[in-house]
């Protein structure tokens, strides 16, 4: 089974503080991806990455950056976190072609900033 | 651009009975569709998806979804539901072509909150 694997699953950070939010898969997936899940929103995308090293922005990309130095990991940065940044962050992959019609999903972080 | 417009944001319902979740889009490209289930504290778990063929698709746990291009919709059912059915689902869209970049940027709707009663 693809595991997609968000290490944090609860955080509270203070406003002002940088964060960092840890994805991993272990399928060898070239694309990745950060959503951010609102009530009444839905889950909108904030960056993705169709390999390493490359990134693009999504529909809604500021106060976030990313990085991806390795194939399996795709790292979403808060550089300084604010209370409009406290959400449930959802990471995302999925293969490129074949049977890369699937994406999936972890389980989420749910980032509070006090 | 894609949207996405789920019509209902809470569907409530007793056991057993039948239910359909409504979910209409907009694209200026062909698109692939998608329904995710979100159980509480959990992530997203895909329930079916559309890509081509028939437009009647089903998928886990006894939902189904019919694929109606000229009315731009993708409504999901499930002739019977569980108490374990009580989640959010999500229905969404990419980009068709599942060899391009552009796929899985997906576009999501709003979410219905499928609350099945005893």
């Amino acid at each position: 089974d693809v595991k997609v694997t968000q290490s944090s699953r609860y955080l509270v950070k203070r406003t002002g503080e940088k964060v960092f939010l840890e994805c991993v898969q272990d399928m060898d997936h070239e694309n990745m991806f950060w959503y951010r899940q609102d009530p009444g929103l839905g889950l909108r995308l904030i960056y993705f990455s169709y390999d390493v090293k490359m990134k693009e922005k999504g529909d809604i990309p500021e106060g976030y950056s990313v990085s991806r130095e390795k194939k399996e990991r795709f790292s979403l940065i808060l550089e300084s976190a604010s209370t409009n940044q406290t959400s449930m962050y959802l990471c995302a992959s999925r293969a490129i072609g074949g049977g890369g019609n699937t994406i999936y999903f972890g389980e989420g972080s749910w980032l509070t900033v006090v | 651009a894609q949207s996405v417009t789920q019509l209902d944001s809470q569907v409530p319902v007793f056991e057993e009975a039948p239910v359909e979740l409504r979910c209409n889009y907009s694209s200026s490209v062909s698109v692939y569709l998608f329904w995710y289930v979100q159980y509480p504290n959990q992530g997203l778990q895909l329930l079916l998806k559309y890509l081509s063929g028939s437009t009647l698709v089903k998928g886990i746990n006894g939902f189904e979804a019919e694929f109606n291009k000229s009315q731009t919709s993708f409504h999901l059912r499930k002739p019977s539901v569980h108490i374990s059915d009580t989640a959010e689902y999500f229905c969404a869209v990419t980009p068709g072509g599942a060899g391009g970049t552009s796929y899985g940027k997906l576009t999501f709707g709003q979410g219905t909150i499928l609350t099945v009663h005893p």
